[in-house]
């Protein structure tokens, strides 16, 4: 009954590589985050989605794209991979048309590991 | 857009003692405000929230106060104990039903000595 599941829990991949990191959320919200968490813990905001809009941090290469196949989904796909992608990446969902509910639920976070 | 700052980024204290971590922020049209604990190994949770209407909220030994006016917001833990050691976020929110961006300040990381 996890409310905010992501897989897969750690990823190792090799430099140049693509790969996609899966997100869903059972609690029926309406909007969707990425965030990178460093080596030093910082939480940077990657993207926010609904169904409506696409919210992207400039910061983010276009080699991060995030991909919305139905309101509960949001999977994070990343090409050519580089070794300053490490990190874990956390997914997390919100109610923000519910005002009161805003609150950031978090999935377990994925630590990605570029060889 | 939003900028949060947070201080400090390591706090060390003793069993039983008070712990405060300090915000500030940068937009004015910032209305909400959330603590998230991390622990080690673990994912974000959220202790406690304020809006920008609210003075000063208490939940046990944790409370966060809010001055507007001064951009501002603090997290006071009392009587810490061991199990309060983790990495703890503030963050700020400008939430309008549209577009909802919670900007994180860098996090303070609290160890309490037993």
């Amino acid at each position: 009954d996890t409310a905010v599941s992501q897989t897969p829990k750690y990823l190792v991949t090799q430099m140049g590589n693509d790969k996609s990191i899966k997100c869903e959320q059972n609690l029926g919200h309406d909007t969707m985050y990425w965030y990178k968490q460093d080596s030093k813990k910082f939480l940077k905001i990657m993207f926010s989605y609904n169904n409506k809009e696409l919210i992207i941090n400039e910061t983010v290469p276009n080699r991060f794209s995030p991909k919305s196949p139905d309101k509960a989904h949001l999977n994070l796909h990343i090409n050519s991979l580089e070794l300053g992608d490490s990190a874990v990446y956390f997914c997390a969902s919100s109610q923000i048309r519910d005002r009161g509910n805003e609150k950031l639920f978090f999935g377990s976070g994925t630590q990605l590991s570029v060889l | 857009g939003e900028n949060v700052e947070q201080h400090p980024s390591t706090l060390s204290v003793q069993e039983g003692d008070s712990a405060v971590i300090k915000c500030t922020y940068s937009d004015s049209a910032s209305n909400y405000f959330p603590w998230y604990k991390q622990e080690l190994g673990k994912r974000p949770q959220l202790i406690i929230d304020i809006r920008s209407n609210v003075g000063e909220k208490k939940d046990q030994r944790i409370a966060v106060t809010l001055n507007k006016t001064a951009k501002h917001f603090s997290l006071h833990i009392t009587e810490t104990q061991p199990e309060d050691s983790a990495v703890y976020f503030c963050a700020a929110t400008h939430s309008s039903g549209g577009s909802y961006i919670p900007t994180f300040g860098r996090g303070t990381s609290l160890i309490v000595h037993p």
